[in-house]
């Protein structure tokens, strides 16, 4: 059975950062590509970042390109996201997600405030 | 960026109805289309995949079609439990990007 567990959520000021981590189970890790997708409170959902199996290449939209960084650790089975220099509309409920979000996380909360 | 733009927002509707929600996409996509149903506190599910493929454990009065740009998710005999919002996702090109999601709700 697949497992997605993130872990790393919390209350963060604005202008601080975060990381967040989301450990595999019950699937060779190594084998594909992860996503994290988010979702503000009572809005819908936007993709965040995505990574390929072995973490050479990464893709992310204009809202968080240059302050969030995704990450693998393959030996470890573990997807981070790295979070930087955040805005109060960083806050949201954050998916780890398997290939295009076939599976998903139960999610980790997020919130921006000072 | 591939916008998606999906209709109606809300839809009520009844017991045993057959409902159809859309997604059109304003670049070519493919069938990279997936269907998502999220209730609430949960995390989304997948029902469709590649536009017209169900998901593993899916009922199957869900099905996805798609014509040109215009991609649907129909419900046959709706049930009590398919009340959720529902959101399409277009994955052929990054950005990914998803509809503004369909609050399905009994009339």
């Amino acid at each position: 059975e697949v497992q997605l567990v993130e872990s790393g959520g919390g209350l963060v000021q604005p202008g601080r950062s975060l990381k967040l981590s989301c450990v595999a189970s019950g699937f060779t890790f190594n084998n594909y590509w992860m996503t994290w997708i988010r979702q503000a409170p009572g809005k819908g959902l936007e993709w965040v970042a995505s990574i390929t199996n072995t973490g050479g290449s990464t893709y992310y939209p204009d809202s968080v390109k240059g302050r969030f960084t995704i990450s693998r650790d393959n030996a470890k089975s573990t997807l981070y996201l790295q979070m930087n220099s955040l805005r109060s509309e960083d806050t949201a409920t954050y998916y780890c997600t398997r290939e295009g979000a076939r599976y998903w996380g139960q999610g980790v909360m997020v919130t921006v405030s000072s | 960026d591939i916008q998606m733009t999906q209709s109606p927002s809300s839809l009520p509707a009844s017991l045993g109805d057959r409902v159809t929600i859309t997604c059109r996409a304003s670049q070519d996509i493919g069938n990279y289309l997936r269907w998502f149903q999220q209730k609430p506190g949960k995390s989304p599910r997948l029902m469709i995949y590649g536009a017209t493929n169900l998901a593993n454990g899916v009922p199957s009065r869900f099905s996805g079609s798609r014509s040109g740009s215009d991609y649907s998710l129909t419900i046959n005999s709706l049930e009590s439990e398919d009340m959720a919002i529902y959101y399409c996702l277009q994955h052929n090109e990054y950005p990914y990007t998803f509809g503004a999601g369909t609050k399905l709700e009994l009339k």
